[in-house]
């Protein structure tokens, strides 16, 4: 089946600095990524959707600045949380859709485990 | 915002009994989702049910959807312990917008 690889895994980071998370689609073309948010024993919240080539569109509440989205190919979208601070901690989760049908699953990335000190 | 709503929250049932998890969304849908997460990790897709299909079934699950209700079910029939995950419904209209979630807890 088709892989979203997504990279780090994990990573602790001090607050302030800047951290990108990295989604690839490794075996087909994504016009369309999603990122989310997943606080403990919560569901995942949309924080955006990713479209290759243009702007991402953030959905209400989430700060465009602070989360920034790139889109730049059709194989790759990075999320790049700035400035981070302890209350960004969280788990942060990727998904794509194969661009050649757009109304089937959608595939997931293994997440990454954000923690800011 | 999150659209679905799920019941239950959490359930626990032993080794071999089906479970029952429920799912209601508020607008339109192009299809909708089934995923499964294990703690801390991704989720896996497990079924997707078109808003013109009423009942899907993959393996020892099996799902309904009925969109004049909004709802959906997903039935685990011959639980195992392995079953023991979170289960999210997904409502597919132009983003994947997910359900609260139920914990299921499998006991062996």
């Amino acid at each position: 089946g088709a892989v979203v690889s997504q990279h780090p895994s994990r990573v602790i980071c001090k607050s302030g600095t800047s951290v990108k998370i990295e989604c690839r689609s490794l075996d087909f073309q994504a016009t369309t990524m999603f990122w989310y948010r997943q606080f403990p024993k919560q569901s995942l919240m949309l924080m955006a959707t990713s479209n290759e080539g243009s702007k991402a569109t953030y959905e209400q509440g989430v700060e465009k600045d602070k989360f920034l989205i790139n889109h730049a190919s059709l194989t790759l979208s990075t999320l790049t949380v700035t400035s981070a601070h302890p209350e960004d901690s969280s788990f942060y989760i990727c998904s794509a859709r194969d661009r050649t049908n757009l109304r089937t699953e959608a595939f997931f990335g293994q997440g990454t485990r954000l923690t800011v000190v | 915002s999150q659209q679905g709503e799920e019941d239950p929250q959490a359930l626990s049932i032993q080794e071999g009994e089906n479970a029952t998890m429920n799912c209601s969304y508020k607008t339109s849908i192009n299809n909708l989702q089934w995923y499964r997460q294990n703690s801390g990790r991704g989720l896996v897709h497990l079924i997707l049910i078109r808003s013109n299909e009423r009942e899907k079934h993959s393996g020892r699950l099996r799902v309904t959807l009925d969109t004049s209700k909004k709802s959906s079910s997903l039935l685990i029939t011959a639980s195992r312990a392995a079953d023991t995950a979170s289960y999210f419904c997904a409502t597919d209209g132009n983003k994947l917008v997910f359900g609260a979630g139920t914990i299921l807890r499998v006991k062996s």
